[in-house]
């Protein structure tokens, strides 16, 4: 079964602090790709990083990190000095490989609503 | 350039009528997807073209629910006789390549019409 899991419903931090989300993940495939987005109180989907299942390289973008962990099924997400516009409802997704999945849909977890305090 | 567009933005209907959402995406995407989104959840998968052909359409709820995209371009997701429980924001995505010769491939996300049934 495929599957993602954010345990954390809602998080609340104030500015400056680091914060984590995590995402946990089930797929019967080896092949199949993590994705982090972001939505603002706007509504619109941001993407923010996308990741394959063979590369297991941690990645650094600014103020964002991700650590991928195969040996656990995660897919973390961290926000360092985190700001007032950080705040928002982030979704980890799943994407399986064509082989299952024609036609690419994502996946989603339920999502993490991060609030940032100033 | 424009991103996904969407529209309407919000859209009431009563109970029983017949509702026409349509999306317009980046220009050149292959790839156009439906979802769902419930009040504090995260997206749920509808329906899947790549071009003009409808690939996928295990997502969607029932017969009522019904989409197209004819010109490969503009799709529209129409739904008959709307219920209550259809009450929820539809997101439109595209994305430039076809899985199949990409894997998964990022979307991008419109921002959505929150459809309301009274």
């Amino acid at each position: 079964a495929q599957k993602v899991t954010q345990a954390q419903t809602e998080i609340s931090v104030v500015e400056k602090e680091d914060v984590t989300l995590d995402c946990v993940y089930e797929t019967r495939d080896t092949t199949y790709y993590l994705f982090w987005y972001k939505q603002p109180p706007s509504g619109e989907l941001v993407f923010l990083i996308r990741r394959n299942s063979f590369d297991e390289q941690n990645e650094i973008s600014g103020r964002y990190s991700w650590n991928f962990q195969k040996s656990t099924s995660s897919f973390n997400f961290t926000i360092t000095a985190s700001q007032v516009v950080d705040s928002a409802v982030y979704f980890c997704a799943l994407s399986e490989a064509a082989i299952y999945n024609q036609g690419g849909k994502l996946i989603f977890g339920q999502g993490t609503e991060l609030s940032v305090k100033p | 350039g424009a991103g996904v567009s969407q529209s309407p933005r919000y859209k009431v209907a009563k109970r029983g009528q017949d509702v026409a959402l349509r999306c317009d995406p980046i220009s050149g995407h292959v790839s156009l997807f439906w979802y769902q989104q419930a009040l504090g959840q995260g997206p749920e998968f509808l329906t899947y073209f790549q071009n003009e052909a409808q690939l996928d359409k295990s997502g969607l709820p029932s017969d009522r629910f019904f989409a197209e995209r004819p010109e490969g371009s503009v799709s529209t997701l129409k739904i008959q006789r709307t219920q209550q429980e259809d009450s929820a924001v539809y997101l439109c995505a595209s994305s430039l390549r076809s899985p199949s010769s990409s894997g998964g491939s990022e979307q991008y996300f419109g921002p959505g019409t929150r459809l309301t049934v009274t």
